[in-house]
């Protein structure tokens, strides 16, 4: 079975440009993630798919981070423009309602962004 | 309010003895239960969860947790370490009845090495 899958794994852009994200989820996984993880820490979740719908994104900045799954399957997330501060990694998951409701996130191997 | 405390930033253990990975948690209710590892460069990998029954659950390369529930602790162990385990640790919970806000809340991770 496939994993997640996340391109691309590196992306270096200069502050104020705009980058992109995309996610292909483990099939069949209705429920797709958007963390985002510095150096040293845990990941920060940034907005839940449950399909196509958005259904926690209390978290996601947006006036400059936007995400779609417009077929609820694979996503894109963006930032635009980037800060400085956007420096980090940005994880994918995807998970399904396993025995007893209590999904498991399997996550992908992450986009690493440096915004110089 | 829940929360995950993962206390020691670092362990660090012989190849060959056994290793604990410390976690305590806060949730209202009942625990979904959750244990990582992140490798250098890598998405997270999930290693065992807890849902209900055994108190000691068995996960991926010869990893345990023992949930304690009088305690509120769900420790990661393993009884002989290999210096391939040296790691990223994350403990993660969310309460069972949280309907639909499934939100994981993290630790901050437990860096482990295990010295040759």
């Amino acid at each position: 079975e496939a994993g997640v899958v996340q391109s691309p794994r590196y992306k270096i852009i200069e502050k104020k440009q705009p980058v992109a994200f995309w996610c292909n989820p483990i099939s069949g996984h209705n429920t797709l993630y958007w963390y985002l993880q510095n150096l040293g820490q845990g990941p920060e979740l940034l907005i839940r798919y449950e399909n196509e719908e958005a259904v926690d994104d209390s978290q996601l900045p947006k006036d400059r981070f936007s995400a779609e799954r417009l077929k609820g399957v694979d996503s894109t997330l963006k930032i635009q423009p980037a800060e400085l501060g956007d420096s980090a990694v940005y994880l994918c998951a995807s998970s399904s309602i396993g025995l007893g409701g209590a999904e498991t996130q399997y996550f992908g191997p992450g986009t690493r962004l440096l915004v110089l | 309010a829940q929360s995950v405390a993962q206390p020691e930033d670092q362990v660090n253990v012989a190849e060959g003895n056994p290793l604990t990975v410390k976690c305590t948690y806060s949730v209202s209710g009942n625990p979904y239960l959750f244990w990582y590892v992140q490798y250098p460069n890598r998405g997270l990998q999930f290693l065992l969860k807890y849902i209900t029954g055994d108190n000691l659950v068995k996960g991926s390369y010869g990893f345990e947790a023992e949930f304690n529930k009088s305690q509120t602790s769900f420790h990661l162990k393993k009884p002989s370490a290999l210096v391939s385990d040296s790691a990223l640790y994350f403990c993660a919970v969310r309460a069972s009845n949280a309907g639909n806000n499934r939100k994981l809340i993290w630790g901050l991770g437990t860096s482990l090495a295990v010295n040759p």
